[in-house]
């Protein structure tokens, strides 16, 4: 099983460029986010979206966009590149609860992005 | 809003010695509770979860946290570990009922385990 899939691995940018970073489930899940990790600074919510059609911004959405394509594929969108915005990006996936709500995540390998 | 500390940034061990991992979190109302580890060059993944019940947590690869409701802590453990726990741990917390499933993470602690 895939999981949780995330392109491309790396990426090199300068200020200024845009690019998108692409994330998608395989496992029906309906809700989808995108996080950025920096050193000690743990993970943050950049946006998430709680079901297809739905998005909603987290805690540090400033100089992102993101689309929910259709129930798998959940992408982060860059316009304009700053320095600021080097860090790893992570997609992350939950069922919608069934029994039980966990609120376990599942995450891909993570984007990780240099801005120059 | 509510905010999760882990206290040591990172904590050196040696193989086979016991580790603690501490957290402490921040709420005014009832959350739930995870650890993750990510390996390097990693996602991250679950280790353990508190709910509700019992206050000791028992996770996968022998680790265990135990709930303090009055200390707000889930303090993480493993009485001996390996040089594959080598990774970086994250305390994370999320409220309950809270639309969207919004976990909110602590900073890390790297585990650096020695031979």
């Amino acid at each position: 099983n895939a999981g949780v899939t995330q392109t491309p691995k790396f990426q090199v940018l300068k200020t200024g460029q845009s690019m998108t970073l692409q994330c998608a489930q395989d496992m029906n899940h309906n809700s989808m986010y995108w996080y950025r990790q920096d050193p000690g600074m743990g993970l943050r919510l950049i946006y998430y979206s709680a079901s297809e059609g739905t998005t909603d911004k987290g805690e540090v959405p400033n100089g992102y966009n993101v689309s929910r394509l259709n129930k798998r594929e959940f992408s982060l969108r860059l316009e304009s590149a700053a320095p600021s915005q080097t860090s790893v990006y992570f997609c992350a996936s939950r069922a919608l609860a069934g029994g039980p709500d966990t609120g376990e995540l599942f995450f891909g390998e993570g984007s990780r992005l240099t801005v120059l | 809003a509510q905010s999760v500390t882990q206290l040591d940034s990172q904590v050196p061990v040696f193989e086979e010695a016991p580790v603690e991992l501490r957290c402490n979190y921040s709420s005014s109302v009832s959350v739930y509770l995870f650890w993750y580890v990510q390996y390097p060059n990693q996602g991250l993944q679950l280790l353990l979860k508190y709910l509700s019940g019992s206050t000791l947590v028992k996770g996968i690869n022998g680790f265990e946290a135990e709930f303090n409701k009055s200390q707000t802590s889930f303090h993480l453990r493993k009485p001996s570990v390996h040089i594959s726990d080598t990774a970086e741990y994250f305390c994370a917390v999320r409220v309950i009922k809270a639309a969207g499933n919004k976990l909110t993470f602590g900073g890390g602690t790297r585990v650096l385990v020695k031979p």
